[in-house]
């Protein structure tokens, strides 16, 4: 079946380290999506890449980087940075059809999220 | 960044009960998606809507994008201990035609 997977579930770091948390999908989704998510903050949007080797910032990009090498995969890095890194990470992925204001990205797929926890 | 209101931002109910939950904008648009979350894990897609206007249901759930374009809602009919969880609405808009979230309601349901 195809699916978008995190990993770890889990992930512990120590201040001042940069940790990669890594999203892959099988659903051939040309879009795929990082977001933060804390307590009553819903969603934020960190990254997204529309298509392979190009990506853009969300809202809150600071402290963290991603990489699009393979359509497949999209590892996003939380660096040193980011001055409050703990949170729930969720990765997702779209299809899409049409260009630019006309493009529909349809319902996004999300994985089972990362808790990524520094201490 | 762009927001939606999302309302109410929690729920307290009885089993049996229905329950209404809706979202506003201030801008128009295209796409209106619902999302349940449940504790430690990834959204999951409920219910898309991709017409104004459009109702939709999906077992005990029901879900319409307003005629204005600017508005959606979700109800759920006879709760169930197993609807509790984080409801998320999303609509399509903004120049990169990215997703926006609500902050989500979180459903608590008493057996």
């Amino acid at each position: 079946d195809g699916g978008i997977t995190q990993s770890p579930k889990y992930l512990f770091r120590k201040e001042g380290q940069n940790v990669t948390l890594s999203c892959e999908q099988n659903l051939n989704h040309d879009a795929m999506y990082w977001y933060r998510q804390d307590p009553g903050q819903g969603l934020r949007l960190i990254y997204y890449s529309q298509i392979v080797n190009d990506f853009q910032k969300g809202d809150i990009a600071e402290g963290y980087s991603v990489s699009r090498e393979k359509k497949e995969s999209f590892p996003l890095t939380v660096t040193s940075a980011q001055k409050n890194p703990t949170a729930f990470y969720l990765c997702a992925s779209s299809r899409s059809s049409g260009q630019g204001a006309k493009q529909v990205r349809y319902g996004y797929t999300f994985g089972s999220g990362t808790r990524l926890t520094v201490v | 960044g762009q927001q939606l209101n999302q309302s109410p931002q929690s729920m307290f109910i009885q089993e049996g009960e229905d329950v209404s939950m809706n979202c506003t904008s201030s801008s128009i648009f295209n796409t209106w998606l619902w999302y349940k979350q449940d504790p430690g894990e990834g959204p999951v897609l409920l219910i898309a809507l991709y017409k104004a206007g459009e109702l939709t249901s999906n077992g005990r759930l029901t879900a319409q994008f307003g005629i204005t374009r600017k508005d959606s809602f979700l109800n759920i009919s006879a709760s169930i201990p197993s609807d509790v969880g984080i409801y998320f609405c999303a609509g399509q808009g903004g120049s990169q035609g990215n997703l926006i979230f609500g902050k989500g309601t979180k459903l608590s349901v008493k057996p």
